[in-house]
């Protein structure tokens, strides 16, 4: 069974610093797909950044990029120089057949 | 424009009284989804297609129906609606089952209240 684990409920970061936000996920198959979407106030989900299973390097997306660390099965999202406009929870999810998401984390930033 | 269309973007209604979210898209995917979101526990999956009359129960599937004759529509039933089926549900769309690498495309989500 897939399962994906996001372990910050919430974070609060200064403008400009980088943040990771946690993502572990369980799955038995060696195919699958691990991404990221951002949900701001509105509501809608945004597609930030995606990482194959069997891809070597680290998917990278502007300020983003995952932490892809396949022997622990951990795919954390690290955003760099965070900006206010940032702040909104954000989503960890994974394909195999299904596509199955963690609880989120609430990521705020400070000015 | 590429898009997945939910309808009513909100939606009040009384404990028993039928209601359907209609969900569509345009970029002829093969897989389609429903999932509802509520605090602290992220996006759960109600149910989800695979392809045109392939239906297949999610996570939480109690108190829900779903159908898929054609390929871009993909409406969320509720039968006899209660009050724990408040939430925001979203629909989603994508390539292929089997894809592993295509992001999902979410519709702009239902804010549903069952009083």
């Amino acid at each position: 069974a897939q399962k994906i684990t996001q372990t910050q409920p919430g974070m609060f970061v200064q403008e400009k610093e980088a943040v990771t936000l946690d993502c572990t996920y369980d799955t038995s198959d060696p195919s699958y797909g691990l991404f990221w979407y951002k949900q701001p106030s509105s509501g809608e989900m945004i597609f930030l950044i995606y990482q194959g299973s069997y891809d070597q390097q680290n998917a990278t997306e502007g300020r983003y990029s995952l932490n892809f660390q396949k022997a622990r099965k951990s795919a954390n999202l690290v955003i760099s120089a965070s900006q206010l406009g940032d702040s909104a929870m954000y989503f960890c999810a994974m394909r195999r057949e299904k596509l199955v998401f963690g609880q989120g984390t609430r990521l705020t930033i400070n000015p | 424009e590429a898009q997945v269309t939910q309808n009513p973007r909100y939606l009040i209604t009384v404990t028993g009284k039928k209601l359907t979210v209609t969900c569509s898209q345009n970029m002829n995917h093969e897989y389609m989804s429903w999932y509802r979101q509520d605090p602290g526990l992220g996006l759960r999956q109600i149910y989800y297609s695979m392809n045109v009359e392939v239906t297949d129960k999610g996570d939480v599937p109690e108190g829900y129906k779903v159908s898929r004759k054609e390929k871009r529509n993909f409406p969320l039933i509720l039968e006899s609606p209660s009050p724990n089926q408040t939430s925001l549900y979203f629909c989603a769309s994508s390539l292929g089952a089997g894809v592993t690498n295509t992001e999902a495309f979410f519709g702009q989500g239902t804010r549903l209240t069952v009083v």
